[in-house]
């Protein structure tokens, strides 16, 4: 069966501090990776997309970033972090012509 | 993308049906409707998915009708448990074009609270 995981699983970081969550498929090939922000009673907003390694879609700007080094392996980065940066980072996989599963997520706080 | 209305919260008793309607009006010929249940602190988690139709399963119903404009999510006698926040997503499973990219929004979602 297929597996996403997301880690850490909180982080406490100061403003202008750099950020690297990771996030891990098993159990599938070539799967479309997602990062999501949920702000504290918001909906989930869509970060980046990735299609395949090396391969990174931004659906909006701001100072994060993404990376795709192995084909089950998808990165979100910061190289200062901003407050508003903190929030609920959810990583999903998808096939297509199949639903979007998500990992547990990562709960960043940003003081 | 065919973007999705929803109430923004309802309440329900325990043992009651409750039924979250999603409209769903610019939805495409290729789209399939989604919903998701989230839990506080966790990840979205798959619930059911249809195009047309009724779909049944283990745990909820899905009612689309002929126009497919919108959509109803039908939660069997619900428990303590189902308090939480519900979403509907329309989106193209076979896209063809992007590499297969299946590009999905997510609203702010239903929170449904069950009483005791």
């Amino acid at each position: 069966s297929q597996t996403i995981h997301q880690w850490p699983a909180t982080l406490v970081q100061p403003v202008g501090s750099p950020l690297s969550l990771e996030c891990t498929v098993e159990g599938t090939s070539n799967p479309n990776l997602y990062w999501y922000r949920q702000a504290a009673g918001r909906g989930l907003q869509l970060l980046f997309y990735s299609v395949g390694i090396g391969q990174i879609s931004s659906e909006v700007p701001q100072n994060l970033s993404a990376s795709r080094p192995q084909d089950r392996q998808f990165i979100l980065s910061s190289k200062k972090l901003l407050l508003s940066d903190s929030g609920f980072y959810l990583c999903a996989w998808i096939r297509v012509g199949d639903t979007q599963y998500f990992g547990p997520g990562t709960r960043l706080t940003v003081l | 993308l065919a973007k999705t209305t929803q109430p923004i919260s309802m309440d329900s008793y325990e043992g009651q049906e409750v039924n979250i309607t999603c409209s769903h009006n610019n939805i495409a010929t290729n789209d399939y409707i989604t919903w998701y249940q989230q839990f506080p602190s966790q990840g979205p988690r798959f619930i059911i998915q249809g195009y047309k139709t009724k779909v049944t399963n283990e745990v909820a119903s899905l009612f689309i009708p002929a126009d497919r404009k919108s959509s109803t999510l039908s939660l069997p006698r619900v428990s303590l448990s189902d308090t939480a926040v519900y979403y509907c997503l329309v989106g193209d499973m076979y896209p063809t074009f992007s590499g297969g990219y299946q590009k999905v929004t997510f609203g702010i979602g239903t929170k449904l609270q069950v009483i005791p």
